[in-house]
Formats: structure tokens, C-alpha cells, sequence
């Protein structure tokens, strides 16, 4: 089935640092949407993309759907330790209908206070 | 408001049981979607439901099944259980777009 590639797989950073993370595809997306995974608990959604181009802001979050809509980066600025987590991106292929989403497999990001 | 809610959290099964799982979504969605989540092949969709009607179905065997009640709540069954579905398991509702909200999932242990 459709796969998205999501980049870094891994990332241990000094709090304080900015982190970027991308997910990438060979297919077109019409959403894309960003999620964290905390220990035991599910995803929470942070951030949702519509348009080619978009560029929205959570806080110290930032995240763009790519001008090609094959891919979306996710930023963190001045990160603290609370950001620990799974980050996964998540997107919609554009068929008709209301298709399900595709999930990157992960970032698994680390804050070293 | 209350969030997406599943029973139960935990759960141990033998290989060859069955296994029923139940999500009660957020009030006032209707669609409630399935996924499996393991370390190896991260979050894969199982199926969902929409208005009690099945709208879309993931590359899962057929022992994985579903259900949608009239009040919104679902129900997952996995037959013949199997080492493999060893798995944490989401429930994810939304009022029918992709905004989906999950629950902190049921983590099945087969042995």
C-alpha cells in the first residue's frame, strides 16, 4: 500500500535546539496532518495542512505542506523536554471519497536537559 | 468534553481466541476508524465506520472485523487469534473529515 518516508527516524537534541523532521511520498496528498505519540497514550493531533503551500504555527510548532504536495516538514523551536515523543505525519490521497490516512512511521525525538 | 474512550486497556489472549474490543467516541462523531500499531510496521488502518456503514477497509485478513452501533460506538473482533496481532490497538473518531481524534488505545498481548 502507500507509504509515507519520514525522516529523521531518530533524533536526541540539547533542550534549547530547533528540530525539523520531513515526510515525503511518491504520491500527491491533499491533507497532511501532524501528530505526537506520548507513552501509552494515542496521538494527538498538533497540526493540520489543507492547501499546497500552507505554512501554520502551533506555539512553537510550525509545520508547511510542501508547493509539490508530496511532502510537509514539522518544526520545533526551542525545544524542551516535555517535547519528547513520537512524531508522526499523516496524509490523505486525493481520490474520491473519504480515503484513510497514510501514517509515516515515525521520529522518535529525544531532549537531553 | 470527554475524549475518545477504549475498553479495555489491557488485555493477555492464547493464540486461537477471540478477541472483542470497544471504543466509545467523542459526542457527536460519527466516524470511527481502527488502526493497529506495532513497532515494526507503525500505525496501519483496519477499517472504519461511518453512520454505522462500513466506508473503508485497510489490507487486513478477514478475522479482523467490525462493528458500528446506532449511538456511534464501535466494536473491533479479531477471530483465531494469532502471535502477530500482538499490537496496540487505536480508535481514532472524527465528524467524518480526517481531523481524527484518538483514543489512548488497547494494547493486546497474544502468547
Amino acid at each position: 500500500g502507500q507509504q509515507l518516508n519520514q525522516s529523521p527516524q531518530s533524533m536526541f537534541i540539547q533542550e534549547g535546539e530547533d528540530v525539523s523532521m520531513n515526510c515525503t511520498s511518491s504520491s500527491i496528498f491533499n491533507t497532511w496532518l501532524w501528530y505526537k505519540q506520548e507513552p501509552g497514550e494515542g496521538p494527538v493531533l498538533l497540526i493540520a495542512l489543507y492547501k499546497a503551500g500552507e505554512l501554520t504555527s502551533n506555539g512553537r510548532l510550525t509545520a508547511q505542506f510542501g508547493i509539490t504536495r508530496k511532502d510537509s516538514f514539522l518544526n520545533i523551536s526551542a525545544s524542551i523536554p516535555s517535547d519528547v515523543g513520537i512524531y508522526f505525519c499523516a496524509g490523505q490521497l486525493p481520490y474520491s471519497g473519504n480515503t484513510p490516512l497514510v501514517f509515516g512511521k515515525g521520529t522518535r525525538l529525544s531532549v537531553i536537559a | 468534553k470527554a475524549g475518545v474512550t477504549q475498553t479495555p486497556r489491557y488485555l493477555i489472549k492464547t493464540r486461537g481466541q477471540q478477541v472483542t474490543l470497544s471504543c466509545s467516541p467523542i459526542s457527536g462523531h460519527r466516524s470511527v476508524s481502527w488502526y493497529q500499531q506495532t513497532p515494526g510496521q507503525g500505525l496501519q488502518f483496519l477499517f472504519e465506520y461511518f453512520s454505522e456503514t462500513q466506508r473503508n477497509k485497510g489490507n487486513f485478513p478477514g478475522r479482523f472485523s467490525g462493528r458500528q452501533f446506532s449511538n456511534s460506538r464501535s466494536e473491533m473482533n479479531v477471530s483465531t487469534l494469532e502471535l502477530g496481532d500482538s499490537a496496540l490497538y487505536l480508535c481514532a473518531s472524527s465528524l467524518g473529515d480526517r481531523e481524527e481524534t484518538f483514543g489512548p488505545g488497547t494494547r493486546l498481548l497474544v502468547l
